[in-house]
C-alpha cells in the first residue's frame, strides 16, 4: 500500500487561474480531509469529505471547493488565484469512525505568480 | 473557537539532554489532544496521542487540564529525534494544529 497519493508533486500557475489538485487515500480509508500549509506554519484545515459529500468546512472560502468520488479519492479545487493561495496542500485520509487518525500524503506545492 | 499554540519556532539541544517541547491550548470542552512529527524528506506523521497515554519513541505528553497544555518531552534526546513538531487538537472531525517547533539535536 503506497499510502495516501496526490499529484501533481509540484504545481506552478498565474493569478486568476484556476487549478485543481488530486488525492487517493489509504486503502481501506473513506474519508478525506485537505490541509493548507503556508511558508512557517501549520497545517490549517479546509475541509473534510465523506460519502462523497462536504462533512465539515474550515475557514476558508467559496473559491475552494471539493470533490469526493466514489472509490473514495478527492479533488480540491481553487479558483480565481490569488498570490496568497500559494502553500503546500496536503491530503489526509482516515476512517469515519476515527478520524482523529489521519494518513497524510506528501503534499502538492502550488506557486502562484 | 480552539486554537493550539506552540510558543518556541526553534529548539537546539545536545544529543542525551532532555527535551521538551511546549503546546498550550484553548478549548471549551474535553480535548483530544495530538502530537505529529516531520522528518526530513518524510510526510507529517502521529507521534502521539493524549487519550492512550503511551510512549512513542521514548516521548511522552502530559495532558494539564488546569494550564491547558500538552507538552512533549523526551528524556534523553537522539540525533533522529531532530524533525518538525505540530502539536495538534481534534474537534468536529478537523484537526487544528499549532505553527510546529523545529528540534535540531546536536552531536
Amino acid at each position: 500500500d503506497a499510502g495516501v497519493t496526490q499529484s501533481p508533486t509540484h504545481l506552478i500557475k498565474t493569478r486568476g487561474q484556476q487549478v485543481t489538485l488530486r488525492c487517493s487515500p489509504k486503502s481501506g480509508h473513506d474519508t478525506v480531509s485537505w490541509y493548507q500549509q503556508a511558508l512557517g506554519q501549520g497545517p490549517q484545515f479546509i475541509f473534510q469529505y465523506y460519502e462523497e459529500e462536504e462533512r465539515q468546512r474550515g475557514n476558508f472560502p467559496d473559491r475552494f471547493s471539493g470533490h469526493q468520488f466514489p472509490n473514495y479519492s478527492s479533488e480540491l479545487n481553487v479558483n480565481a488565484l490569488l498570490l496568497g493561495d500559494s502553500a503546500l496542500y496536503l491530503c489526509a485520509s482516515s476512517l469515519v469512525v476515527r478520524t482523529d487518525t489521519q494518513y497524510f500524503g506528501p503534499g502538492t506545492r502550488l506557486t502562484v505568480l | 473557537a480552539q486554537r493550539v499554540t506552540q510558543p518556541e519556532k526553534l529548539l537546539s539541544v545536545f544529543k542525551g539532554a532532555p527535551v521538551e517541547l511546549k503546546c498550550n491550548y484553548s478549548y471549551s470542552g474535553s480535548p483530544e489532544l495530538f502530537w505529529y512529527v516531520q522528518y526530513s524528506r518524510q510526510r507529517l506523521q502521529l507521534l502521539l496521542r493524549h487519550i492512550s497515554r503511551e510512549s512513542i519513541k521514548g516521548f511522552t505528553a502530559d495532558l494539564n487540564k488546569g494550564e491547558t497544555s500538552f507538552h512533549l518531552k523526551k528524556p534523553f534526546a537522539q540525533e533522529e529525534d531532530s524533525a518538525m513538531y505540530y502539536c495538534a487538537l481534534v474537534n468536529d472531525y478537523k484537526l487544528s494544529f499549532g505553527a510546529g517547533t523545529t528540534v535540531t539535536v546536536r552531536a
